[in-house]
């Protein structure tokens, strides 16, 4: 089977930084997604990471290590918009069909 | 491009009824996908389809669950009979070039509350 998971709240400020970890348990791994999400909305896609290293995409970043299985997501300079759920998710098999972790809740407060 | 269609985006219905929910994937995507989100469970994929056929429907849940694709664009979750249990946001995405490769896009969701 697959096992993914991710911390269920976080809190951090307006202007810091944040790290959100993911890790995950999983034969035929392909790669790793991660989606945002806000309330009553639909997850929208922020990265999917195949090979080991960061990969930053303006505030937001992702980082995977295949051989730990691990992966986290950072984000800089926070702002209040960023307050949403954080949806992990890794591939594997053939199909390459995704397995989403609970999500990671995050508040940014002023 | 109007991204993913679904409708409704709120149903209330009484347990032991039908229950049709409807998508429209993005032009010119050849993967739909089916899922399922419930505080308990999280996120859950029910059935995806490539080029209107089903590939893997080992996510739905029992027998009382039923998805079709007729056409490239349109695809129906069915329900029936509908129970409290499935009460829980159902969204529909799309993609191209396959899961793994490309971004899927999701539409807004079908809330079904079921008394």
């Amino acid at each position: 089977g697959q096992n993914i998971d991710q911390p269920t709240e976080m809190t951090a400020t307006e202007g810091a930084i944040v790290q959100i970890n993911c890790t995950y348990q999983t034969s035929g791994f392909n790669g790793l997604f991660w989606y945002q999400q806000h309330a009553g909305e639909a997850p929208t896609f922020l990265s999917y990471n195949v090979l080991d290293g960061l990969e930053e995409k303006g505030r937001f970043s992702s980082f995977l290590s295949r051989s730990k299985g691990y992966s986290y997501l950072l984000l800089k300079e926070l702002q209040m918009k960023d307050s949403a759920s954080y949806l992990c998710a890794a591939s594997s098999g053939g199909s390459y069909i995704p397995t989403f972790g609970r999500g990671t809740s995050l508040i940014v407060h002023p | 491009d109007a991204g993913v269609i679904q409708s409704p985006r709120h149903e209330v219905t009484e347990m032991g009824q039908e229950v049709t929910l409807r998508c429209k994937p993005i032009s010119g995507h050849d993967y739909l996908f089916w899922y399922r989100q419930t505080m308990m469970r999280g996120l859950e994929l029910l059935i995806y389809f490539n080029n209107n056929v089903p590939i893997d429907d080992s996510g739905m849940p029992e027998d009382r669950f039923s998805a079709k694709m007729p056409n490239a664009s349109f695809s129906t979750l069915k329900i029936q009979p509908s129970e409290p249990r499935d009460s829980a946001v159902y969204f529909c995405a799309s993609s191209s070039q396959g899961v793994g490769a490309d971004t899927q896009y999701f539409g807004p969701g079908t809330r079904l509350t079921v008394l």
